[in-house]
């Protein structure tokens, strides 16, 4: 049980362009969902939390307007990097909180972007 | 606001021994705090969650400590085999609740190697 699966597995857009990557709660409900960035050989840092029927919250220095979050149901949180550049290659990780359970948290496999 | 420290940032054993990671916080009003593992390329896999209460957790070969005291958890891995070779990460809730419910601040990780 608590499986959290992520959508594309890996990307590679063009500068400029958009790019969607979905999180879904397989098998259970999620309210809160997370999500984290983390560049090659360093650890996670969290992007913004997603919170199901409301809009996202943001850490301090991540751009909303360049990293749009919808968390539209109890199993699904998407983020689109809008107008990707280069240096928003990463690797992008999200993270669900079960409605049930407050404690522990669990990982999706992550989305890796390259973006040329 | 919670910092999280892991040393060693890497670690070399041979098959068989046994190993002690660190990780030490600077809230001691800890909520709780998990620990993880990732493979390249993949995702988070949890491994051991210990709440404020809780002193020690335990699973297989892999045995977890909490100190709140001192500011910190180790995370002791018997009888290392070459399947163990990750990166080992601890994290912990920035605060017990409120905004910050469920956001998870990471150590650097630690990068173990296991030969065979």
């Amino acid at each position: 049980g608590a499986v959290v699966s992520q959508h594309p597995s890996w990307v590679i857009c063009k500068s400029g362009t958009s790019v969607k990557i979905e999180c879904r709660s397989l098998d259970f409900q999620a309210t809160t969902m997370f999500w984290y960035r983390q560049f090659p050989k360093q650890s996670l840092m969290l992007m913004a939390t997603s919170n199901e029927g409301s809009k996202a919250t943001y850490e301090q220095g991540v751009e909303k307007d360049k990293f749009l979050i919808n968390h539209a149901s109890l199993t699904l949180s998407t983020l689109t990097v809008t107008s990707a550049h280069p240096e928003d290659s990463s690797f992008y990780i999200c993270s669900a909180i079960p409605v049930l359970n407050s404690y522990e948290q669990y990982f999706g496999p992550g989305t890796r972007l390259t973006v040329t | 606001k919670q910092e999280v420290t892991q040393i060693p940032a890497a670690l070399s054993v041979p098959e068989g021994e046994n190993l002690v990671l660190n990780c030490s916080f600077t809230d001691s009003a800890i909520y709780n705090l998990q620990w993880f593992r990732q493979d390249p390329g993949k995702g988070l896999t949890s491994l051991l969650l210990i709440q404020s209460s809780q002193r020690e957790q335990t699973s297989g070969r892999l045995n977890a400590s909490l100190d709140k005291s001192s500011g910190r958890s180790t995370l002791y891995i018997a009888a290392s085999q070459p399947g163990d070779s990750a990166t080992y990460l601890c994290a912990s809730p920035r605060t017990a609740g409120g905004t910050s419910y469920g956001k998870l601040t990471f150590g650097q990780g630690t990068i173990l190697t296991v030969h065979p």
